[in-house]
C-alpha cells in the first residue's frame, strides 16, 4: 500500500447511527488532517494532528470526533449527524504541520446522511 | 481576510486551447500559492506551486502567473487536452501546510 488510504469509500447512515471513517498513510509523515469537501465550496479544514497531538479544531460540531492513535492512522468518529453533513471527507498528510509543503490527499469517504 | 476567491466556477475549452483560471487573495502574509488538481473519484493532488519572489513558474504545459501588487495569481494550461478535464483548486498559505486556504474550485472540461 502506498500514499493515503481511506475507508470506507462510501457510507450511508441514518441520523441516529454511529460510524467511523479511517485513514492510513504510508508516507512516513507526521501531520494528518481531516477536510470536508462540499460541492462548489472551498475545502474546509476540520482537524489537524501533528505528531499525534491535535493542534487545530476549526469549530467543528462535537458530533464529529477525531482520533489519532499514531502518526500513521487517523479516525473520524461520527454520531447523530445531520443531513447537511453529507459530503466528501478527505484525509491528508504532510511531513509536518509547520512545513509549507505538499498535502497528500486520500481519495475520500463519500458520506450520505439520511 | 483569509479567503481566496477563484473564478470561473466552470470552464469549457476546446482541445489545444488555453485554459485560464484566476484567483485573488487579500491576506498579504500569504507566501505560498499551490494549485491542486482533482479527478473524479480521487483526492486533490499538488500540480504546481509558486512563491511570491517570482512572477511566473512553468512546468510543462502548466504555468502559474503571479501578480503580487494586484494580489492575484492564475493557472494557465497550454495546449489543453481532454485528460486535463478535472477540478482545479488554488490555495494560499502563510508559512505552514495547516494554514492552507483553498479556493472554491474550477471544473475544467476539455472537449475532444
Amino acid at each position: 500500500e502506498t500514499g493515503v488510504t481511506q475507508t470506507p469509500r462510501h457510507l450511508v447512515m441514518g441520523m441516529t447511527n454511529k460510524k467511523s471513517l479511517k485513514c492510513e498513510q504510508h508516507l512516513g509523515h507526521n501531520a494528518m488532517y481531516w477536510y470536508k469537501q462540499s460541492a462548489k465550496k472551498p475545502l474546509e479544514l476540520m482537524f489537524v494532528y501533528n505528531f499525534k497531538e491535535q493542534t487545530e479544531n476549526n469549530s467543528v460540531p462535537s458530533r464529529f470526533s477525531p482520533e489519532c492513535p499514531n502518526s500513521s492512522h487517523l479516525f473520524l468518529h461520527l454520531h447523530t449527524l445531520q443531513p447537511e453533513d453529507s459530503a466528501l471527507y478527505l484525509c491528508a498528510s504532510s511531513t509536518r504541520t509547520w512545513d509549507t509543503g505538499e498535502l497528500f490527499f486520500g481519495e475520500g469517504s463519500r458520506l450520505t446522511v439520511l | 481576510q483569509q479567503q481566496v476567491k477563484q473564478s470561473p466556477q466552470s470552464l469549457i475549452v476546446q482541445k489545444g486551447g488555453i485554459s485560464i483560471i484566476n484567483c485573488a487573495y487579500e491576506n498579504t502574509a500569504f507566501d505560498y500559492f499551490p494549485w491542486y488538481q482533482q479527478f473524479p473519484g480521487k483526492g486533490p493532488a499538488l500540480l504546481i506551486a509558486i512563491r511570491p519572489d517570482v512572477s511566473e513558474k512553468k512546468e510543462g504545459r502548466f504555468t502559474i502567473s503571479f501578480n503580487k501588487s494586484a494580489k492575484q495569481f492564475s493557472l494557465h494550461i497550454m495546449d489543453s487536452q481532454p485528460g486535463d478535464s478535472a477540478t482545479y483548486f488554488c490555495a494560499a498559505s502563510s508559512g505552514s501546510a495547516r494554514q492552507l486556504t483553498f479556493g472554491s474550485g474550477t471544473q475544467l472540461t476539455v472537449l475532444p
